[in-house]
């Protein structure tokens, strides 16, 4: 079946680095989208991976391994301003995307 | 405009009513959709649109219906509400034209039915 996993909520301080994981298992892969969502608000783009490796953006990095179907967004130096849920997705084939439920990101002074 | 809009804003339903949630983008991108997003659980597509004049159904199409007359609008129509689909909903699209594209969101509509 098609499943992808995050955590549900983590807690950080502000200024530190905190890594949030994803996994996943669907039927096909055309690479992974990791979106920002600020409470009530809509999700926004962050990041996609379609090649195993460390893409660098700023202060946010996302990671991917198709091999081990994982993937993890780091965050560096925290600011309170990115309190929020990260949610992340993968494109299958038909380029439709399956989202996880998304990670509650609590940053603390 | 500039980008993705949906109209209404959040709205209040009796059950059994028809509702139609607009859905517009001015960015000529191919590829539409529409999500419902419930809480601790991901967003869920209920209905696609890879090009203007065509349609597919989604994870939870069941209830809906969409139309796609146009490039630049989706319109998706609840015929007759029940309060499971109370939901937050989220239009939005992208260009696939070359291959898996970001996708750009509405604002949302909040629909609580009754």
């Amino acid at each position: 079946g098609q499943n992808i996993d995050q955590p549900t909520e983590m807690t950080a301080t502000e200024g530190a680095i905190v890594q949030i994981n994803c996994t996943y298992q669907t039927s096909g892969f055309n690479g992974l989208f990791w979106y920002q969502q600020h409470a009530g608000e809509a999700p926004t783009f962050l990041s996609y991976n379609v090649l195993d490796g460390l893409e660098e953006k700023g202060r946010f990095s996302s990671f991917l391994s198709r091999s081990k179907g994982y993937s993890y967004l780091l965050l560096k130096e925290l600011q309170m301003k990115d309190s929020a849920s990260y949610l992340c997705a993968v494109t299958e084939s038909n380029y439709q995307l399956i989202w996880g439920a998304g990670t509650k990101l609590i940053i603390k002074p | 405009i500039a980008g993705i809009t949906q109209a209404p804003t959040s709205q209040i339903l009796a059950a059994g009513r028809r509702m139609t949630l607009r859905c517009t983008q001015d960015m000529r991108h191919n590829a539409m959709y529409w999500y419902r997003q419930d809480l601790g659980l991901g967003l869920r597509l209920i209905h696609y649109s890879n090009t203007a004049g065509t349609t597919g159904k989604g994870e939870v199409p069941d209830g809906y219906s969409v139309s796609r007359a146009n490039t630049d609008d989706f319109p998706l129509t609840l015929a007759s509400a029940v309060p499971s689909q109370t939901s937050v909903y989220f239009c939005a699209s992208s260009d696939e034209t070359g291959g898996p594209g970001e996708q750009f969101f509405g604002p949302g509509t909040r629909l609580t039915v009754l």
